[in-house]
């Protein structure tokens, strides 16, 4: 399976601290992207890195890729109570870079 | 979600009921996917489409399920006979070459 897996599956913190999850795929990739979604919505885009970038700022958002370790990492620093929803890594891979592989996500709580 | 509409958010249907999900998406686009959220199996890609043409339907779990897309506005995934197992939330998501997938807000299946 391509599918990608995140680390942890579930995340709990305070507001104003940062937030760190990790994703991990399989085979080689065009790009990698991570959604937010909120409960009962559908997955909303947050940030694109492609294969030849190394790491990708958005406000307060911070993605790193490793295409050696085929891994990623998604920070939100000084986090809020509105970051708690469920973060999903996506993967575009070479050859069929419009099917997106989506892990199972990662649930973030940030408690007030 | 405002460039994706799905209908009916919510179904409730008795076990070898026909259920018909639709999706409009209202933004220009390329591609149309159809996915499916359970909570063991996080998201799984059904079957996408490109400018209305099935390109990938590998992923419809039997022959009881088939998606049609008769033109670029409009496109529906039928489930008959319909069983608990296919209880799941169904996202519709569309992406145009050079940007980012765009999700509906899904519609939520539960078979009884």
């Amino acid at each position: 399976s391509q599918q990608g897996e995140e680390d942890p599956q579930a995340l709990s913190i305070q507001e104003g601290e940062n937030a760190t999850m990790n994703c991990s795929y399989k085979t080689s990739i065009n790009n990698l992207q991570w959604y937010r979604q909120n409960s009962g919505r559908g997955l909303v885009h947050l940030i694109l890195i492609r294969s030849n970038e190394r790491e990708k700022h958005s406000g307060r958002l911070r993605v790193t890729l490793d295409t050696s370790k085929k891994s990623s990492s998604l920070l939100i620093t000084a986090s809020r109570a509105a970051d708690t929803a469920s973060y999903f890594c996506a993967t575009a891979h070479q050859g069929g870079s419009e099917k997106l592989v989506f892990g199972k996500g990662t649930k973030l709580t940030v408690n007030p | 979600d405002a460039g994706v509409i799905q209908s009916p958010r919510h179904e409730v249907t008795e076990m070898g009921q026909e259920v018909t999900l639709r999706c409009k998406p209202i933004s220009g686009h390329d591609y149309l996917f159809w996915y499916r959220q359970t909570m063991m199996r996080g998201l799984e890609l059904l079957i996408y489409f490109n400018n209305n043409v099935p390109i990938d339907d590998s992923g419809m779990p039997e022959d009881r399920f088939s998606a049609k897309m008769p033109n670029a506005s409009f496109s529906t995934l039928k489930i008959q006979p319909s069983e608990p197992r296919d209880s799941a939330v169904y996202f519709c998501a569309i992406f145009a070459a050079g940007s980012v997938y765009t999700f509906g807000s899904g519609t939520r299946l539960t078979v009884v």
